[in-house]
């Protein structure tokens, strides 16, 4: 089956740096990454996703990257702001008329200082 | 729209007891599944549903029962608990754009 890894694990950042998580997948057939953010006590909240026919894709703050020949994507966030903290997960699936069988990785833990 | 929404919040069980936490959802949504959290471990597969009468094992079945008798209601049971079992457990429905919803979670200990 699928197997995601998703580095670093903790990631401290200065309040208007620029924050970059890391995943990479094993199932060359993968083709939706959705990227999730989940506050303590809180509900997992889709914040963007990509599809593996773009390479790169962007919402405000917000960029996430495919590398499909590598298996990487990655979350790029800009202007990091302490709102942002949170735990982020990425996510791998293949998409079918089945459903969506998401397979996520361990988690990254954000902390952005004043 | 209530969205997704999962009963009970929190539960303790005992060692052998069993269960079932609720989920329901009011969007129509064909495609429901079940989520395990863990610590360090991110969420895990249990069941998931295409539709109404049709489910199917996820990553960690073991020890969990569903079924799917109405588009609105995806019930998970425990059916003899373990201590493996702690975690938090999320339901999801996913809109046409593959896109998952959420519910609250459901905070199980189990002594």
């Amino acid at each position: 089956g699928e197997n995601v890894e998703q580095h670093p694990s903790t990631l401290s950042v200065q309040e208007g740096d620029s924050a970059v998580i890391k995943c990479t997948y094993s199932d060359s057939a993968s083709n939706y990454f959705p990227w999730y953010k989940q506050e303590l006590g809180k509900r997992p909240q889709l914040i963007i996703d990509i599809r593996s026919n773009v390479g790169e894709k962007k919402d405000q703050r917000i960029a996430v990257t495919l590398n499909k020949t590598a298996k990487h994507f990655s979350l790029h966030i800009t202007e990091t702001q302490p709102e942002d903290s949170a735990v982020y997960f990425c996510a791998a699936s293949i998409l079918t008329g089945g459903g969506n069988k998401l397979t996520f990785g361990t988690g990254t833990q954000l902390k952005v200082e004043l | 729209n209530a969205g997704v929404t999962q009963t009970p919040k929190f539960q303790v069980l005992k060692t052998g007891q069993s269960m079932t936490l609720q989920c329901a959802q009011d969007m129509n949504h064909e495609y429901m599944s079940w989520y395990r959290q863990d610590p360090g471990m991110g969420l895990r597969l249990i069941h998931y549903s295409v539709g109404a009468g049709i489910t199917d094992q996820g990553e960690v079945p073991n020890g969990y029962n569903v079924s799917r008798s109405t588009t609105e209601d995806f019930p998970l049971r425990l059916l003899s608990a373990a201590p493996s079992q702690t975690s938090v457990y999320f339901c999801a429905s996913m809109d046409s754009s593959y896109e998952q919803y959420f519910g609250p979670g459901t905070r199980l200990t189990v002594t």
